[in-house]
């Protein structure tokens, strides 16, 4: 079935450290792709999404490129910041299956 | 302010007292859903709806009721709640199949 693989963390970097965060997919069709953050003690929040092959989502800084061929959707971001320090969920959403299909999440710490 | 409002934030209940745990969005959504986040397993759907009267299950409903009688409104029911249902419960929604989920704040609930 559909489903969404992320690296484990956590991940611990220093201020101005350039981020990876990997997602991977499997799905039938040709799904939409989100990252979400969570930021401590608050709900997720998107921070970009991707509808379809070659899209590049972006925000904040942060980008991903939706990659048909190696079926990923890495987060990167070329310096972050203390402020970053989050939970950050990789999601697949397919329509046909109406479902909405989440990561188990990648905590990052920045620290200055 | 756009938003998706869950009360309470936090509950502690005792097992078999039904529970109700209200979410409203003032985005005219057809589109929404309730997870629950448990630490390592990440978010986990259990029951969404695509519109007025129109729910089905994810991939953890059981112990859970929902209804959707208007369109800003999608309770979840615990009708006899159990402590394996200790757990962070998230209301989201969203405008149509390819948007992404717009998150409330979160509800703690525990069990005993």
């Amino acid at each position: 079935g559909d489903s969404v693989t992320q690296m484990e963390g956590p991940v611990t970097l220093s201020e101005e450290a350039f981020l990876t965060i990997n997602c991977t997919y499997t799905a039938t069709g040709y799904p939409s792709l989100f990252w979400y953050v969570q930021y401590p003690g608050e709900g997720l929040q998107l921070l970009l999404k991707a509808t379809k092959a070659d899209d590049k989502g972006s925000n904040k800084g942060f980008e991903a490129t939706y990659r048909k061929e190696t079926t990923s959707f890495h987060l990167e971001k070329g310096s972050v910041q203390v402020s970053d320090s989050a939970v950050y969920f990789c999601a697949l959403f397919y329509n046909p299956g109406n479902q909405f299909y989440f990561g188990t999440g990648t905590s990052l710490t920045v620290i200055p | 302010e756009a938003q998706v409002t869950q009360n309470p934030r936090y509950l502690i209940t005792v097992t078999g007292k039904k529970l109700t745990v209200t979410c409203s969005q003032n985005m005219n959504h057809e589109y929404m859903s309730w997870y629950r986040q448990d630490p390592g397993l990440g978010l986990r759907q259990i029951y969404y709806s695509m519109n007025v009267e129109v729910t089905d299950k994810g991939d953890v409903p059981e112990g859970y009721k929902v209804s959707r009688k208007e369109k800003r409104n999608f309770p979840l029911i615990l009708e006899s709640p159990s402590p394996n249902q200790t757990s962070l419960y998230f209301c989201a929604s969203k405008a149509g199949p390819n948007y992404g989920y717009t998150f409330g704040s979160g509800t703690r609930l525990t069990v005993v």
